[in-house]
C-alpha cells in the first residue's frame, strides 16, 4: 500500500529564512504528488500539484523519483505563510484519491 | 458560492449513541469524501463517492456508514460511536476526473465521543 510520510511536525523559521518542508513517499508505481495548505481558520486547499510544474506564493516542489521525495520549497519564508501543510499522493489517474502525510506545521516568526 | 458546507462545526456523543454528519456542495461535483485528521496522522479517507448513486470504502471504514442523498449532499453516519471516533472529520468534493480537479473541502466537524 502506498504511504506518506512527513517526518517534521513542527518547523519553525524566521521571516526571510529558506524553508523546505520534506515528503517522502512509498508506492511502486507512479504517483502522482500534491501539497496541500491549510491557515489558520481557513479550509484545506491545494498548494500545487507536481504535475503542473507551478510555482505557488513562492513555493514549488521537485518529484524526485529516485529518493521517492517531493520536498516543498521557498527561497523566502513570510510570516504569511504560516500554516499546516500535508503532502499527498494519488495512484489513480483522477489524482482525487488521495493518501496524506501527518502534516508538518510551518511557523515563521517575524 | 458556498463550496462544501459541513454540518454540526461541533457535537460531543456518549458512547454508544448515534448521529449524522451532514454535507452538501452547490459545485456540480461528481465525486464527493469524507476524511478523518487525527494529530500526528493526516487525513484518512473513510467513505467515497465517485459519482451519484454510488459509494465505496476508503481506508478506515469500520464504525461508519454513508449515503450519497443525491448530486449534493453525501452524509456520514455513526451508528454507535465510540471514543476512537473521536476526531475531526472533512467532507470534500472533486469535479471530474482529472488532475484539474483538486478537492475543495469543508470546515470540519469536530467530534468529541466521551
Amino acid at each position: 500500500a502506498q504511504r506518506v510520510t512527513q517526518p517534521e511536525k513542527l518547523l519553525s523559521v524566521f521571516k526571510g529564512a529558506p524553508v523546505e518542508l520534506k515528503c517522502n513517499y512509498s508506492y511502486s508505481g507512479s504517483p502522482e504528488l500534491f501539497w496541500y495548505v491549510q491557515y489558520s481558520r481557513q479550509r484545506l486547499q491545494l498548494l500545487l500539484r507536481h504535475i503542473s510544474r507551478e510555482s505557488i506564493k513562492g513555493f514549488t516542489a521537485d518529484l524526485n523519483k529516485g529518493e521517492t521525495s517531493f520536498h516543498l520549497k521557498k527561497p523566502f519564508a513570510q510570516e504569511e505563510d504560516s500554516a499546516m501543510y500535508y503532502c499527498a499522493l494519488s495512484i489513480n489517474n483522477a489524482g482525487n484519491m488521495l493518501t496524506f502525510g501527518g502534516g508538518t506545521r510551518l511557523m515563521v516568526k517575524p | 458560492n458556498a463550496g462544501v458546507t459541513q454540518t454540526p462545526k461541533f457535537q460531543v456523543l456518549k458512547t454508544g449513541q448515534s448521529m449524522t454528519l451532514q454535507c452538501a456542495q452547490d459545485m456540480n461535483h461528481n465525486s464527493m469524501y469524507w476524511y478523518r485528521q487525527d494529530p500526528g496522522m493526516g487525513l484518512r479517507l473513510i467513505y467515497y463517492s465517485a459519482s451519484e448513486g454510488t459509494t465505496d470504502k476508503g481506508e478506515v471504514p469500520n464504525g461508519y456508514n454513508v449515503s450519497r442523498l443525491n448530486k449534493r449532499e453525501f452524509s456520514l453516519r455513526l451508528e454507535s460511536a465510540a471514543p476512537s471516533q473521536t476526531s475531526v472529520y472533512f467532507c470534500a468534493s472533486s469535479a471530474v476526473r482529472d488532475y484539474n480537479s483538486p478537492l475543495h473541502f469543508g470546515n470540519g466537524t469536530r467530534l468529541t465521543v466521551t
